[in-house]
């Protein structure tokens, strides 16, 4: 099944605890993302990544980091987490294909951080 | 930059026909994604439009006039568990992978 999986479902933290969220597809997905979702703010833009050793900033990246070292797999780190990183996360892949018939962002399940 | 508008809540009748808009100003732009999400789960796409007009997906069809910056989703036949936040989001030209969602509508379907 084409999917994309995303680890942990939920994780509650410490403030200054480093942690990993680990997000894999299984369709190779040139294009890989990360967002976050808050109430009242929708779905921001985290970091992206257009290939292997490709990365780049999006709308709110401070506070975190990205690696995309193997095509399947971007994970996102919080090297010193903080309250107002509690939200809702989410990675995403896309094919490069930009055509009319282009289906846009396949989504994982979603990580619930809170950090206390 | 980019900044997408689009109503907050919306409540429609079971077996309606509901139109949710969303309206974007952008310095670039290369399309637009319609995406459904049910509470806590993930957003699911529903359609992509690059050149003016209406597209249609079963009880879904999906407007886009470029000149206006404007779209729309058109459901048709409303069923219950088309209760949902509808996800509006712009692709821009050039930056492929920076596409901005707008803040959602959440739909009620009322029987």
């Amino acid at each position: 099944e084409a999917q994309v999986t995303q680890n942990p479902r939920y994780l509650i933290t410490v403030t200054g605890k480093k942690l990993t969220v680990t997000c894999s597809q299984n369709m190779n997905h040139e294009y890989m993302s990360w967002y976050r979702q808050d109430p009242g703010l929708g779905l921001r833009q985290i970091y992206y990544s257009m290939n292997v050793e490709v990365t780049d900033k999006g709308d709110v990246p401070e506070g975190y980091k990205v690696s995309r070292k193997e095509k399947r797999n971007f994970p996102l780190i919080l090297e010193s987490p903080s309250p107002n990183q509690t939200s809702l996360y989410f990675c995403a892949s896309s094919a490069s294909y930009t055509g009319l018939d282009y289906y846009g962002y396949t989504f994982g399940s979603g990580t619930r951080l809170t950090v206390v | 930059g980019q900044n997408i508008d689009q109503p907050t809540e919306m409540t429609a009748t079971e077996g309606a026909i509901v139109q949710i808009n969303c309206t974007y100003q952008t310095s670039g732009f290369n399309g637009l994604f319609w995406y459904q999400q049910h509470a806590g789960e993930a957003p699911t796409f529903l359609s992509y439009n690059v050149l003016d007009g209406l597209e249609e997906k079963g009880r879904f069809s999906s407007f886009l006039s470029r000149s206006k910056g404007y779209s729309y989703l058109l459901l048709k036949e409303l069923q219950m568990k088309d209760s949902a936040s509808y996800l509006c989001a712009v692709r821009p030209s050039g930056g492929y992978q920076k596409v901005t969602f707008g803040i959602g509508t959440k739909l009620q379907v009322i029987p």
